[in-house]
């Protein structure tokens, strides 16, 4: 596609169930980051894949968190056990060299009930 | 670690008129890079500006410009001729040099452009 595209637009879950969020970044983009932007906040960085493997996940907030990105283009990210703090928009972005220009999708919005 | 801090939560502008947008950062890197990005109500976020740190000038795009103050740690942006459509929600980041876009971003500020 254009450009990098977020599914759901909007998943509104019970406490405790398990969710997939997917993004499909730019094609030949090599980077995909996944941030985390909550009410009235700028986005917080939680992990990024240089290909393949994640090269940095430090961001990834407890162990019910997890990302996926297994032929290094469409990536998953997986939360288990969802809690009312996890509310938040999804963001996710890809660039084409690590540093170089980043494009990001519109987000998935999750609310937890 | 680095931090942004944008201390405008809210912002307004005439059409047509000129508002600066402040920022200032914190870092321990030598190499960095600073941005502005633009999020409208669809939620992505938009780059309007990039300044590479060590670059004394200051970046511009068309009605968008810098004024990059490296020892203050200082960047903020200025919207000249200001539009309708460039009412949104700005987030200033910074990313380290080197391997990674691993943006750090502040809080944001509102803008709102007033007809």
């Amino acid at each position: 596609g254009a450009g990098v595209s977020q599914t759901p637009s909007n998943k509104v879950t019970e406490k405790g169930k398990y969710v997939e969020l997917r993004c499909d970044p730019i094609s030949g983009h090599t980077a995909l980051y996944w941030y985390r932007q909550s009410l009235g906040q700028g986005p917080e960085f939680l992990i990024y894949f240089q290909g393949t493997g994640a090269a940095d996940d430090s961001g990834l907030p407890n162990d019910r968190f997890f990302a996926v990105r297994p032929e290094g283009s469409v990536s998953t990210l997986k939360i288990q056990r969802t809690e009312r703090g996890d509310s938040a928009v999804y963001l996710c972005a890809s660039s084409r060299l690590v540093n170089t220009e980043a494009f990001f999708g519109q987000g998935t919005r999750l609310t937890v009930v | 670690a680095q931090t942004v801090t944008q201390s405008q939560p809210e912002m307004s502008v005439q059409e047509a008129e000129t508002v600066t947008l402040s920022c200032t950062y914190d870092t321990s890197e030598s190499d960095y890079y600073l941005f502005w990005y633009k999020q409208p109500p669809s939620r992505q976020m938009i780059l309007v500006i990039r300044q590479e740190a060590y670059k004394q000038q200051n970046a511009t795009e068309n009605r968008f410009s810098v004024n990059f103050q490296k020892a203050a740690k200082s960047f903020s942006l200025k919207i000249s001729d200001s539009q309708l459509g460039d009412a949104a929600m700005y987030f200033c980041a910074s990313v380290p040099g080197g391997a990674t876009n691993k943006l750090i971003f502040g809080t944001g500020t509102l803008l709102a452009v007033q007809p």
